[in-house]
């Protein structure tokens, strides 16, 4: 089977550099996908690493470890609209994305 | 261009209905997946389509059943509704099938079993 561990909750505030972490559990690995999702809404694809290491989208970038089963996500200079769910998701052979928990953020003034 | 659409919007339905969820996906998009996703429990996959064909399913009881149409839009089916039954239901789109990269999200049909 797969498991994914994400923190549930990490708080921050405006302007401030927070790190969502992801280890995962599962075979026939392709990649980690992240998605963000505000309340109520349809989650959006933010990125995709099937290599080890970091990959920047301008204020998010995404990090992996193949070897360690582990990544996550890093948002700089956040901002009140960052607060929402951010959910990691492996991709795996033969199968749909399978994903963890989530992790709610909230970014205070 | 469009996005993925579902509908309804919003469901209630009594304990031990059926219920009917819709989905188009984007066009040119021929996977679709359906999600569950109830209160704390994240996203839980229900069901891969491709091609008319379901490719995968998730650990749900038979009454989770669908189908895909020509037009690669679905329809997924929930029989004999219990009260956890209640949950968002989100179907996304993807042109590379089962590569697990870029999907993308319909709003969600929220379903509610009183």
């Amino acid at each position: 089977g797969q498991s994914l561990e994400q923190p549930s909750e990490v708080t921050a505030v405006e302007g401030a550099i927070v790190q969502i972490n992801c280890t995962y559990q599962t075979s026939g690995f392709y990649g980690l996908s992240w998605y963000q999702q505000h309340d109520g809404g349809a989650p959006t694809f933010l990125s995709y690493n099937a290599l080890d290491g970091l990959e920047e989208t301008g204020r998010f970038s995404s990090f992996l470890s193949r070897s360690d089963s582990y990544g996550y996500l890093l948002l700089q200079e956040l901002q009140m609209k960052d607060s929402a769910s951010y959910f990691c998701a492996v991709a795996q052979a033969g199968t749909a994305l399978i994903f963890g928990k989530g992790t709610t953020l909230s970014v205070s003034s | 261009e469009a996005g993925v659409t579902q509908s309804p919007t919003h469901l209630i339905k009594t304990r031990g209905q059926q219920a009917t969820l819709r989905c188009s996906p984007i066009s040119g998009h021929t996977s679709v997946y359906w999600y569950q996703q109830a209160l704390g429990l994240g996203l839980q996959f229900l069901l891969w389509y491709d091609e008319g064909e379901e490719r995968n399913r998730g650990n749900f009881p038979p009454r989770f059943s669908g189908r895909q149409f020509p037009n690669y839009s679905s329809e997924l089916n929930v029989n004999a509704l219990e009260l956890e039954d209640s949950a968002l239901y989100l179907c996304a789109s993807s042109l590379l099938a089962g590569q697990g990269r870029g999907y993308t999200f319909g709003s969600g049909t929220r379903l509610t079993v009183v």
